[in-house]
């Protein structure tokens, strides 16, 4: 059974503070690993695809590194703001048509 | 920007039911998905379709779900009789074949109440 895990659940934080989280992953059979950001009523937002070890990925205040050998990949905020407030799914994918096998989420809620 | 679309955005029902959930997926996009969240568990991958047939299912794809691209634009996931634990948000995803690095684009989705 293949497992995606992300921690924290939830995280609350004050504006400017900067925070991260941890998605692991099963280390065989790697073929992507996704981060979506999901605001309530709205579409999930696709931010990265990571797919080699080591990758480092930025968008802004957000960025992204990843570990294949190990199973893990970190997001990272810099500075949190309110509206970066939302839940930050990550999925991983083990071939080229697959599904996307995501985690719980990690609900980040920033406040002024 | 092309966008997935969705409707309805919540559908109530009543258990035994038949009911289906539209998608109106980005127009060069090939290959489509539906997932689904129940309230406080992970979103999970229900069916993917790609060139007018499955590709992959998942064991919650029984019998009971079908999916169809009846025209160009549409694509659609059929519950023929809804139970209870079908209540779940219904998210429908499309993604260009190019690559299997691209992106999956998401709707915004369904919300199914089955009473």
């Amino acid at each position: 059974i293949l497992n995606v895990e992300q921690s924290p659940q939830s995280l609350h934080v004050q504006e400017g503070d900067s925070t991260n989280f941890t998605c692991s992953f099963p280390s065989s059979n790697f073929y992507a690993l996704h981060w979506y950001r999901w605001e309530t009523a709205k579409s999930p937002e696709a931010l990265f695809v990571m797919t080699l070890n080591g990758d480092e990925k930025k968008k802004g205040r957000i960025s992204a590194t990843l570990n294949t050998k190990e199973g893990y990949s970190y997001l990272y905020i810099k500075g949190s703001q309110p509206e970066d407030s939302a839940t930050y799914l990550c999925a991983f994918k083990r071939n080229q048509g697959g599904k996307l096998i995501f985690g719980q989420g990690t609900e980040l809620s920033v406040k002024p | 920007e092309p966008e997935v679309t969705q409707t309805p955005s919540h559908q109530v029902t009543q258990m035994g039911q038949e009911v289906i959930l539209r998608c109106v997926p980005i127009s060069n996009h090939l290959y489509f998905y539906w997932y689904r969240q129940i309230l406080g568990q992970k979103v999970e991958f229900l069916v993917s379709f790609y060139n007018n047939e499955i590709s992959e299912k998942s064991e919650i794809f029984d019998d009971q779900f079908s999916v169809e691209r009846p025209d160009g634009s549409n694509f659609t996931l059929k519950i023929r009789s809804t139970k209870l634990e079908d209540s779940a948000m219904y998210f429908c995803a499309s993604k260009v074949p190019s690559s299997g690095y691209n992106e999956q684009f998401f709707g915004p989705g369904t919300r199914l109440t089955v009473l």
